[in-house]
């Protein structure tokens, strides 16, 4: 079983549409919890920090629980621009040694007109 | 500013080529990283510098050799590799706790090894 687990999807939905990518990990030692986002052939870049209390960016929101060990993201009103890949990562930092990011697979989203 | 660099933006070597790939940051962070991306995989972590010291090593075979100049410079050098090396090898950095480890990645280098 992988460390962290997505559906790598596609999922193919229109513009305006609501998408909610989850994620599953499995070490409890996880610490802190992310989204990056990946264009085709670029680096992944963050989207958010993923926080108990949830937080929320404009049209995209993050939530955590870690009773159940799950992070979503959830996407409102989508634009043809959010389509990408999106990663999960966790973290598992300890002084001295930096943090070991462990990413999902991806989820691909293509937002058509 | 999140600006990590890296160069070169592609490679090509052959498999008998010494080469180094090299990372820059300015932002202060202490911990640098490097990962390497094949093709529709999510990153995976290669070695981790914390404040210029090697600390994670992910049992990555010794043709690749990781060196920290300094706290904003991170190398990798190449040598000897084989062709299902080729990959996008992207560089990270971070600060330490308190920011909950955010990473921010280079653009990477394309490696072609032929």
């Amino acid at each position: 079983r992988k460390e962290v687990e997505q559906d790598p999807g596609p999922f193919n939905v229109p513009e305006g549409a609501t998408v909610a990518f989850n994620c599953t990990y499995s070490n409890s030692a996880s610490q802190s919890f992310f989204w990056y986002r990946q264009d085709c052939r670029k680096e992944p870049k963050l989207l958010m920090s993923v926080y108990s209390s949830g937080n929320e960016d404009g049209r995209f929101t993050a939530q955590l629980n870690r009773a159940s060990q799950y992070i979503s993201l959830l996407i409102r009103d989508s634009k043809l621009s959010d389509s990408a890949t999106y990663l999960c990562a966790v973290n598992r930092q300890s002084y001295n040694q930096g943090g070991k990011l462990i990413f999902g697979q991806g989820t691909e989203l293509s937002v058509k007109p | 500013d999140t600006e990590v660099t890296q160069t070169p933006k592609h490679l090509v070597m052959g498999m008998t080529n010494k080469k180094s790939l090299k990372c820059e940051q300015h932002m202060g962070h202490r911990a640098m990283y490097w990962y390497k991306q094949k093709a529709k995989k999510p990153p995976e972590l290669m070695f981790v510098y914390s404040y210029e010291k090697l600390s994670i090593n992910e049992s990555v075979p010794s043709r690749f050799s990781p060196e920290c100049p300094n706290s904003s410079l991170l190398n990798l050098h190449l040598h000897a590799l084989q062709p299902e090396d080729s990959a996008l090898y992207l560089c990270a950095s971070s600060h330490y706790s308190g920011s909950g480890g955010e990473q921010f990645f280079g653009p990477g280098t394309r490696l072609t090894v032929l």
